[in-house]
């Protein structure tokens, strides 16, 4: 079975600065789709960035970038910039390859970490 | 409608009562995800529908939780003799199954703000 591992139960960083999320996942899978998730306390999880299995590039969004390391099972998130709007729990996710028993995709996250934006 | 929606946003009940939790997908998204989410955790999995059909409801916990979607898009999450133990914010989500033409399938789910259920 999959698994999505967040060590950082917590993370601060300074107004502008930059700041890394780690996530290791366990798949014996090839193809799948690696998620962060940011949830404000107002609890809906919005999607920060995504990451298909299959490409080699990292991918970005503005100030958010990943560190995807296939071999190592690694998908670390990057805040560039940090400002005090990105203060949140961020969710590591991640989604399975299709299970043609089950007729589903499997999503599995972390347990979260909360980010505070110091200004 | 242009967000997926769940009603109520809050509820606050009494040990043994019955409770219902009502999720609307965005329209058109086939597959319907529950989920529950407990404080200071990640969410986890509670059932997935696809269309009509519960296509894997291995997340429940017990017989006590149920949850339909008779028309294939409202979703409704039922908990019978409610337990403390039940207190969380249950988390609805949907996705596209498949891209529709010219459409890319993103991978993503897009959740709703949840149904935070407080058992007394």
């Amino acid at each position: 079975a999959q698994t999505v591992t967040q060590s950082q139960p917590e993370m601060s960083v300074q107004e502008a600065e930059t700041v890394t999320l780690s996530c290791t996942y366990d798949t014996s899978e090839s193809d799948y789709y690696l998620f962060w998730y940011k949830q404000p306390p107002s609890r809906q999880m919005i999607l920060v960035i995504r990451q298909e299995a299959y490409k080699q590039q990292n991918a970005t969004e503005n100030r958010f970038s990943v560190n995807f390391q296939k071999a190592a099972k690694s998908f670390s998130l990057k805040i560039s910039d940090s400002q005090l709007g990105d203060a949140a729990m961020y969710f590591c996710a991640y989604r399975s390859s299709y299970d043609f028993t089950s007729g589903t995709y499997k999503y599995i996250f972390g347990t979260g970490t909360r980010l505070k934006v110091l200004a | 409608g242009a967000g997926v929606s769940q009603t109520p946003s809050n509820k606050v009940t009494e040990k043994g009562k019955y409770v219902e939790l009502r999720c609307d997908p965005i329209s058109g998204h086939t597959a319907l995800y529950w989920y529950r989410q407990s404080l200071g955790q990640g969410p986890e999995f509670l059932i997935y529908f696809q269309g009509t059909g519960a296509a894997d409801d291995s997340g429940l916990p017990n017989d006590r939780f149920f949850a339909v979607r008779p028309e294939g898009s409202v979703s409704t999450l039922k908990i019978q003799r409610t337990e403390r133990g039940d207190s969380a914010v249950y988390l609805c989500a949907s996705s596209l199954r498949r891209a529709r033409r010219g459409q890319a399938n993103t991978g993503e789910l897009f959740f709703g703000e949840g149904s935070r259920l407080t058992v007394l």
